[in-house]
């Protein structure tokens, strides 16, 4: 079964410091690997998608990387800011068995970023 | 604004009374989900349908039931609620069942079982 772990479970940072979320995996056979943010009493948004055969994806400020064959992906936040406060999960996608391809999610990383 | 909408945003009920979640899209996308977050243990998926007319079970479906009768919605039932389905429910969805798709999610409902 596959299991997906996010440390550190909490993290508090000053504004302008560049940090580094960290996810890990059991199973690598994984098709694709997506990170969310999630903010207080709300839903998840998706930040990045990164397919199996990729090793990293951008999106401004966010880099995502991921190395399938240890298991790992992280997530580097560049600059950061207030409104970067939020919880930070990451899910794995694989197979599940009857045509079934279903996300696992890690606890979550909760990022406090201090002006 | 396309998207995924819940209702109720939150709800209490209560033990043994039958509540129905529901979720609608309309992006159009084949697949749809139902998630419970609770703390400590994370998301986790109740039962997910890879395009209309079928369903299938996830990690616990013990005392949910769906249905999907067409491409928007996807209504999750608790038959007879109990306490320790008290939880947020997340509705989700992705272009394909197949795996290279992104998913996205609603907004959740708060459930409170007594």
């Amino acid at each position: 079964k596959q299991e997906v772990t996010q440390i550190p479970a909490a993290l508090s940072v000053p504004e302008g410091e560049n940090l580094v979320l960290n996810c890990s995996f059991t199973d690598s056979a994984i098709y694709n690997l997506q990170w969310f943010r999630q903010d207080p009493g709300k839903g998840l948004t998706s930040l990045l998608l990164i397919q199996s055969s990729q090793r990293e994806q951008t999106s401004g400020r966010l880099n995502a990387s991921l190395d399938k064959s240890s298991g790992r992906s992280t997530l580097y936040i560049a600059a950061s800011q207030p409104g970067d406060s939020a919880t930070y999960l990451c899910a794995v996608r694989d197979y599940s068995g009857a045509g079934s391809y279903q996300l696992t999610f890690g606890k979550g990383t909760k990022l406090s970023v201090i002006p | 604004i396309a998207g995924i909408t819940q209702a109720p945003t939150s709800q209490i009920l209560a033990a043994g009374r039958r509540m129905t979640l529901r979720c609608t899209q309309d992006m159009r996308h084949n697949a749809m989900y139902w998630y419970r977050q609770d703390l400590g243990l994370g998301l986790r998926l109740i039962h997910y349908s890879n395009t209309a007319g079928t369903t299938g079970k996830g990690e616990v479906p013990d005392g949910y039931s769906v249905s999907r009768a067409n491409t928007d919605d996807f209504p999750l039932t608790l038959a007879s609620a109990v306490p320790s389905q008290t939880s947020v429910y997340f509705c989700a969805s992705s272009p394909w069942g197949a795996p290279y798709n992104e998913q996205f999610f609603g907004p959740g409902t708060r459930l409170t079982v007594l």
